[in-house]
């Protein structure tokens, strides 16, 4: 199975400023031949399920505001919330379906400072 | 909008099988593309996938819990359904029901999920 690994398991962060969260992957999950990282990241507000926010590394799907940005490619992965909102304190899960079974990271939570 | 919705009981004895069925409305369960499955979400906890299923019937299913899951689908009810055998209190979770857009995939939807406790 690849482990995914993300840090830190908690972090605070005042209104406004930037939340940075990492993932890892223990093998690459950089498929060569389209040159696509198959990494995903989810929010999770409690009561909720997931919801996606980004696909193939940096893909935002749909709906999801722009201060959200996912970057990294092979096995180092970052999700960055370039301005945090109050409605974004949430557990982050990153998943990677390279291959199965899929596996997720064991989240971030980030809540305001 | 896709909607996914679990049922099934919320309690368990031990040793028994866990039933739950995922029904599918507002979206086209047949479609070529997609694949249905189910994650779970111990309380307080990560997730972990347990397996999917392709309308057509082919299924993958993770090694950790394959000796125990079967999950089949009924098109002509437009549901899927999860069975876990042999259950534990290790298997007490959140149960959601999920579309991936492929094999293995991202998921773009997501059930809301229903908690099972097992216990006697």
């Amino acid at each position: 199975d690849t482990v995914m690994t993300q840090s830190p398991d908690s972090l605070a962060v005042s209104l406004g400023e930037r939340a940075t969260i990492n993932c890892m992957s223990s093998r690459s999950v950089l498929y060569s031949s389209n040159n696509k990282s198959y990494l995903a990241w989810y929010q999770q507000k409690p009561g909720q399920p997931p919801k996606l926010l980004i696909y193939w590394a940096s893909t935002r799907e749909s709906g999801v505001p722009d201060r959200f940005s996912g970057s990294g490619s092979g096995t180092d992965f970052t999700l960055t919330i370039s301005s945090l909102q109050a409605e974004d304190v949430a557990v982050y899960y990153c998943q990677q379906y390279y291959s199965n079974p899929l596996t997720f990271g064991g989240g971030t939570k980030v809540e305001i400072k | 909008q896709l909607q996914l919705q679990e049922s099934g009981p919320g309690l368990v004895k031990p040793s028994e099988t866990l039933s739950l069925t995922c029904t599918v409305s507002a979206g086209s369960f047949s479609s070529g593309t997609y694949y249905w499955g189910w994650i779970r979400q111990p309380p307080g906890k990560g997730l972990e996938w347990i397996g999917s299923i392709y309308y057509s019937g082919s299924t993958y299913y993770n090694p950790s819990l394959k000796s125990r899951v079967t999950i089949s689908v009924d098109t002509s009810k437009n549901h899927f359904s999860l069975n876990l055998r042999s259950v534990t209190a290790a298997d007490t979770a959140l149960y959601y029901c999920a579309r991936t857009a492929s094999s293995p995939g991202w998921v773009d939807y997501w059930g809301q999920g229903t908690l099972v406790t097992v216990s006697s």
